[in-house]
C-alpha cells in the first residue's frame, strides 16, 4: 500500500521565522508532489508542485525533493500568522493518477 | 488558477433522506474527477474516481449504492448519499485533474453535510 507520511505537529515557531514541513512517501516510482495549505473547516488549496529532484522556490515557499531518500519538503520563509494552518503533502500515486494524502502537519505561527 | 465550485457548501439532512453535491470545474474541462470525505482532525480520504462518461471507481470499502455518482459531463460531477445516516456526516470534497502543467489537482470548497 503506498503511504505519505508526515508528523502531526503541532510545529510552532515564532513570526518571521522559517518554517520546515517534511513529508515521506514510501512508493518509489512516485513522480509527482504537492504540498496543499487547508485551514480548519476549509477545503485544501494548492501552495506549489515539485516533480524534479533540488529546490522549487515560489515567493516564501520552497519545496524540497530527494527522490533518491523519497523525501518532499516545504519551507516557508518569513513565517506570518496566517500562514497557521495545516499542511498536506501529496503524491500523485494512485492508478487513476489520484492523489494520496499524508495525515497532514498543522503549523502554528505565533506572533 | 483553475477553478472548481461545490455547492452546496453546507447542508442538513434528515435521517433516511438522500442528498446532491455537485462539483463543477469553471474554466477547465475535467474527465476525471475525484471525491473525498474528510472526518473531523483527519486526512483526506478519497471515496471514488469519477470519469466523465463512465461508471466511478470506487475505493475499497465505500459503499457504490450509497454514494452514487454521475459524471455526465466534462465540467460536472455530483455525488449523491442516499440514505443518509448520521455516520454519514462528513465534510464532503471534490477536486478536479486540470490539463494544465503536471495535470494538477484542483480542489472545491467542499460541502458540510450534517445528517440529523
Amino acid at each position: 500500500q503506498k503511504e505519505v507520511e508526515q508528523n502531526s505537529g503541532p510545529l510552532s515557531v515564532p513570526e518571521g521565522a522559517i518554517a520546515s514541513l517534511n513529508c515521506t512517501y514510501s512508493d518509489r516510482g512516485s513522480q509527482s508532489f504537492f504540498w496543499y495549505r487547508q485551514y480548519s473547516g476549509k477545503s485544501p488549496e494548492l501552495i506549489m508542485f515539485i516533480y524534479s529532484n533540488g529546490d522549487k522556490e515560489d515567493g516564501r515557499f520552497t519545496a524540497q525533493l530527494n527522490k533518491a531518500s523519497q523525501y518532499v519538503s516545504l519551507l516557508i520563509r518569513d513565517s506570518q500568522p496566517s500562514d497557521s494552518a495545516t499542511y498536506l503533502c501529496a503524491v500523485k500515486g494512485g492508478s487513476q493518477g489520484n492523489l494520496i494524502f499524508g495525515k497532514g502537519t498543522k503549523l502554528s505561527v505565533k506572533p | 488558477g483553475a477553478v472548481v465550485s461545490q455547492h452546496p457548501s453546507r447542508v442538513i439532512c434528515k435521517s433516511g433522506t438522500s442528498v446532491k453535491i455537485e462539483c463543477r470545474s469553471l474554466d477547465f474541462q475535467a474527465t476525471t474527477m475525484f471525491w473525498y470525505r474528510q472526518f473531523p482532525k483527519q486526512s483526506l480520504m478519497l471515496m471514488a474516481t469519477s470519469n466523465e462518461g463512465s461508471k466511478a471507481t470506487y475505493e475499497q470499502g465505500v459503499e457504490k449504492d450509497k454514494f452514487l455518482i454521475n459524471h455526465a459531463s466534462l465540467t460536472l460531477s455530483t455525488l449523491t448519499v442516499t440514505s443518509a445516516h448520521p455516520e454519514d456526516s462528513s465534510f464532503y470534497i471534490c477536486s478536479a485533474r486540470s490539463g494544465g502543467p503536471g495535470n494538477t489537482i484542483y480542489f472545491g470548497e467542499g460541502s458540510w453535510l450534517t445528517v440529523v
